[in-house]
């Protein structure tokens, strides 16, 4: 059974600072990785995916990282501002015989400080 | 191009009672999908569906969780009879069959 682990569960930083989230799966066997954002109240909005086959993803301030053979992937913010202050989702997508399934993990909630 | 629809946004209701959450999902999508979001998780799979026929329905507690998607479109998920531990967000998404999953805003459940 895939389980998908966040860390650190919360992170608070100062405006300007670049960080790190870190996201790592039991199960290799992988279709693609999904950043998402959560806001408050709201539903997911989709950041970056990553296909097994790749190895790096950007977009603007945004670049993710995949090494599916150690099972983890790292979501990088340059320049952090207070609108990127949200609960950022990892999950990973396999193929089963049942379906194609997205496992979540638990989330990163980030606050940023102006 | 209009998103995945959700309603109601919000609902309370008392344990033992049914509600029933509607999808709509992107127009085109073939797959949709029900997630329970409880506060502070991860969201879960509940089911998924491919046109109108269920693909995966694994985690979904069947002796009171039900859903359905007639004509392959529109989609509803029921909960009868509530229990407190049923409180969570419910999220609806479509895709592509074997794309990206699209996200709703959800339908944030309270039972009291």
């Amino acid at each position: 059974k895939q389980e998908v682990t966040q860390i650190p569960a919360a992170l608070s930083v100062p405006e300007g600072e670049n960080l790190v989230l870190n996201c790592s799966f039991t199960d290799s066997a992988i279709y693609n990785l999904q950043w998402f954002r959560q806001d408050p109240g709201k539903g997911l909005t989709s950041l970056l995916l990553i296909q097994s086959s790749q190895r790096e993803q950007t977009s603007g301030r945004l670049n993710a990282s995949l090494d599916k053979s150690s099972g983890r992937s790292t979501l990088y913010i340059a320049a952090s501002q207070p609108g990127d202050s949200a609960t950022y989702l990892c999950a990973v997508r396999q193929v089963e015989t049942s379906g194609s399934r997205l496992t979540f993990g638990e989330g990163t909630q980030l606050t940023v400080n102006p | 191009e209009a998103g995945v629809a959700q309603s109601p946004r919000y609902k309370i209701i008392e344990k033992r009672q049914s509600v029933a959450f509607w999808c709509n999902p992107i127009s085109g999508h073939a797959t949709l999908y029900w997630y329970q979001q409880i506060l502070g998780q991860g969201p879960k799979l509940l089911i998924q569906f491919q046109n109108n026929g269920v693909v995966d329905d694994s985690q979904l507690p069947k002796d009171r969780f039900s859903a359905e998607r007639l004509k392959g479109v529109d989609s509803t998920l029921k909960i009868q009879p509530a229990k407190l531990e049923d409180s969570a967000v419910y999220l609806c998404a479509s895709s592509l069959v074997g794309y990206e999953q699209f996200f709703g805003p959800g339908t944030r459940l309270t039972v009291l």
